[in-house]
């Protein structure tokens, strides 16, 4: 069975300064890792995806994550917050459990960025 | 190009109604997901399909819930005798073909279903 668990519900930060959004998962096999971000009233959008492949992941936007298999984290980073990035955050994990891909969503992480 | 499209964006019914909603994925995506998030919540499976046949319904909470997707790209949600527990935001999300993993997924702006 695969799980994620997010474990802040909101982050605050200031314009300017770093942004640290945490995720951990459990999953029985090799897992693919993703963040979503939502704006209000938009879609979701993908930020960044792991596959197996280097565990440092760079994203759209200045975002990256760095998949931590000791660790079981995934946790999404930014050296600097601008304001456009005040949005709820998703930490998504896909393993092939019971033979197909399903997505498991996390609980979500509101950024709120001050100017 | 055109992103992936559902309607009606807003459906307000009464308890014990049927409703559908409808979803159009990106032309060529063979999967088609359907979710379920409710306020605070993250998005909650209920279905995939891949190709006109729902490879894993497993997330469909009940027998009231029924997905179809009769030529393998419009999808229709169906939800008989509703009730105010089904209130939520409805996505839909499509994506490439598998191919040795789980790709990107698309999302749509919703449906947002209010049961009275």
């Amino acid at each position: 069975a695969q799980s994620v668990t997010q474990l802040d519900s909101h982050v605050s930060v200031s314009e300017g300064t770093p942004v640290l959004l945490r995720c951990n998962y459990s999953s029985s096999y090799s897992p693919s890792l993703f963040w979503y971000v939502q704006h209000p009233n938009k879609g979701l959008q993908l930020l960044l995806k792991y596959t197996s492949a280097a565990t440092l992941v760079k994203g759209i936007n200045g975002f990256e994550a760095e998949f931590k298999k000791s660790e079981t984290s995934f946790h999404l980073t930014k050296p600097s917050a601008h304001m456009s990035d005040a949005a709820e955050y998703f930490c998504v994990v896909s393993d092939q459990t019971g033979g197909s891909y399903i997505p498991t969503f996390g609980r979500g992480t509101s950024l709120i960025v001050h100017p | 190009g055109a992103g992936v499209s559902q309607t009606p964006s807003n459906k307000v019914t009464e308890k014990g109604k049927y409703v559908e909603l409808r979803c159009d994925p990106i032309s060529g995506h063979t999967a088609l997901y359907w979710y379920r998030q409710s306020l605070g919540q993250g998005p909650e499976f209920l279905i995939y399909f891949q190709g006109t046949g729902a490879a894993d319904d497993s997330g469909l909470p009940n027998d009231r819930f029924f997905a179809v997707r009769p030529e393998g790209s419009v999808s229709t949600l169906k939800i008989q005798r509703t009730e105010r527990g089904d209130s939520a935001m409805y996505l839909c999300a499509s994506s490439p073909r598998l191919a040795g993993g789980v790709n990107e997924q698309f999302f749509g702006p919703g449906t947002r279903l209010t049961v009275l």
